[in-house]
Order: C-alpha cells, then structure tokens, then sequence
C-alpha cells in the first residue's frame, strides 16, 4: 500500500535543459507535499515544498507543480546542472498525521555535463 | 556544527547481538523521528518523539526500542538482530509542527 509513487527510478538529463521528476499519490487527505534531495552516504535534505491551496511553488531554479485532481506533483529543474545529480524524494504529509511524512521511492536524476 | 548528528555512521553485526544507534540535534526541535530506508528504498517512519513522549510508533517489531532522554536526544536500541534489519537508519528533527524536517547522515546497519 505506497501512497506516494514515483514511477521513475531514474531520469539522465543534459546540463542546462530541464529536469522534470514525477510524483503521484493516492491519499486524498494529503495536504501537505515536500521534495527532499539526497547525496550518497548523506541525508535527505530539503528542497521545496508545497502547501495543497497553491498549485505552485517557486523558489529560484526550481518549481514545484501541484494537480489535485490528478493527485500528481511534479518538480522542474531550469537550467539543470552536474550538482544537482542526486536522488530526489516526493513526500507528502497530512494535518491529522501531525508531522508523519510518507516518502515516495525516489529518482536517481544524473545531469551530465 | 552538524545540526542532526548520528553514530555510529556504520554498523556490521552479527544475528542475534543487541546494538544501538545514537541521535542528537543541535536545533532545539520539539520533535525527533527514526526513518528506516530499505532495500527498495523507501523512506519509512518508524518512531517519533514530542518533547520525550512517544506520538508515533508504526508497526515495528518490539525489538526495536526507542529511548529519549532528552528533548535533544532519541536513541534507537535493536535486540536480536536479524538479517532483515539490515538497512540505513536516518534520525531526523522538526519543529512541533512537523515542517522543515533536518535529517542525519544515516546509519548503515549490516546484520551477518
């Protein structure tokens, strides 16, 4: 029973063009949605986060996307650059979970130079 | 000044022995979690902790025990090591409002 998807395990993209990693849920309760990047032998650390009354977040080269009624959320990278090469977690957090986060499996993303 | 520190970094053992990993955070958050990452990579909580007080324990074997001493510290005690504990642990904090999670650096727990 995942309730947070992200169908893509990994995304190889050039340097300078976009980088789009998605992430889909299935709890309508959900309110609240995060995208975490992680380093190997680090923790995840956090990037962007959206609240459920916006369908955009923007905070400099990424942009989270938010469709409700699709349950689906999606991050842009622009341009993508060789350090942001990490695994990207999709999370999601509902107000009655009190601060339980609920982790996609994340995408490996490798921008290459 | 690492914000969320965590010990040991690695961890091999063998089945059956009783180990422990250590968690601290420098941040002054009300709120402490153990995540467990497996083998297909999914990110679980396992424990959280409010001010020393037990607020979310997922389905976890009994032999998984956490202890917070203090509000800057939860440590994670395993009895009876398994072969399917083998994972990384990651220690995380947050504020009382569960936003802006810091996570440590794991720990990769190898049971032989």
């Amino acid at each position: 029973d995942q309730q947070v998807k992200q169908n893509s395990p990994s995304l190889s993209v050039q340097e300078g063009r976009i980088s789009i990693l998605n992430c889909d849920y299935t709890n309508s309760m959900f309110d609240y949605f995060l995208w975490y990047k992680k380093y190997p032998a680090e923790g995840p650390t956090f990037l962007i986060s959206i609240s459920s009354i916006k369908d955009k977040n923007e905070d400099g080269r990424f942009t989270v996307f938010l469709n409700k009624s699709a349950k689906h959320l999606s991050l842009h990278i622009v341009p993508s650059q060789p350090g942001d090469s990490a695994v990207y977690f999709c999370a999601a957090s509902e107000e009655t979970s009190g601060s339980r986060l609920t982790f996609g499996e994340g995408t490996q993303l490798t921008v290459n130079p | 000044d690492t914000a969320v520190s965590q010990t040991p970094k690695y961890l091999v053992t063998q089945m059956g022995n009783d180990k422990s990993i250590k968690c601290e955070q420098n941040l002054g958050h009300d709120t402490m979690y153990w995540y467990k990452q497996d083998s297909k990579k999914f990110l679980k909580i396992m424990f959280s902790y409010n001010n020393k007080e037990l607020i979310i324990n997922e389905t976890v074997p009994n032999r998984f025990s956490p202890k917070s001493p203090d509000k800057a510290h939860l440590n994670l005690h395993i009895n009876s090591l398994e072969l399917g504990d083998s994972a990384v642990y990651f220690c995380a904090s947050s504020p009382w409002d569960g936003y802006g999670y810091t996570f440590g650096s794991g720990t990769r727990l190898t049971v032989v």
